[in-house]
């Protein structure tokens, strides 16, 4: 059974940092893609960030180009999302999902993590 | 960036009722368009890929049609299960853009 578990959701104050990590199992997780995807509360999804299976492509929303930071370790079947100078805009439910190629969709998804930026 | 347009933003429904969902895109995307159906508190699940590839365990209930910048998503029969958020996202390019979901309600 495929399975992305996120973690590291939290409250931060404006300015802060914070590390989401999500935890892959089920599936050759070096064989897929990997991205993030946020919702913000009330709202409509978001993309947020995609790195290619052995990270020779990383691609990012303008919203948070510049303080976000993809990564994956597939030793670890882990996927990261460094996140700094947070922002209010930024509070939203994180979701990984992946995707097989960059053409068809996010097939799976993890259950989320809430990241809250408030002072 | 592609924009994506949901119509209608929201529908009311009845079990057993036939509903469509249309998703325009502001340039030509082929057929590179996804179908997502999302429950409160959860996380969306991918209904069709490809402009009207069924997802491996989607009810053939579900269809999706299209090309180039208009795109469906029909419902058949409606059931009590598929009252939901249902978002398209084109896949075309990057960024990727969803749509801005329309939710479908018991009339």
């Amino acid at each position: 059974e495929v399975q992305l578990v996120e973690s590291g959701g939290g409250l931060v104050k404006p300015g802060g940092s914070l590390r989401l990590s999500c935890a892959a199992s089920g599936f050759t997780f070096s064989n897929y893609n990997l991205n993030w995807v946020r919702q913000a509360p009330g709202r409509g999804l978001e993309w947020v960030s995609s790195i290619s299976s052995s990270s020779s492509y990383i691609y990012y929303a303008d919203s948070v180009k510049g303080r976000f930071t993809i990564s994956r370790d597939n030793a670890k079947n882990s996927l990261y999302l460094q996140m700094n100078s947070l922002r209010a805009e930024d509070t939203a439910v994180y979701y990984c999902a992946r995707n097989y190629d960059l053409l068809t969709g996010f097939s799976d998804w993890g259950q989320g993590t809430l990241v809250t930026v408030s002072s | 960036d592609i924009q994506m347009t949901q119509s209608p933003a929201s529908v009311s429904a009845s079990v057993g009722d036939r509903v469509t969902i249309t998703c325009r895109a502001s340039q030509d995307i082929s057929n590179w368009l996804a179908w997502y159906q999302q429950k409160p508190g959860k996380a969306p699940k991918l209904l069709i890929y490809a402009a009207s590839t069924l997802q491996s365990g989607v009810p053939s209930r579900f269809s999706g049609s299209g090309s180039g910048t208009d795109f469906t998503l029909t419902i058949s029969s409606l059931q009590a299960e598929d009252f939901a958020t249902y978002y398209c996202q084109q896949a075309n390019s990057f960024p990727y853009t969803f749509g801005q979901g329309t939710k479908l309600e018991i009339k």
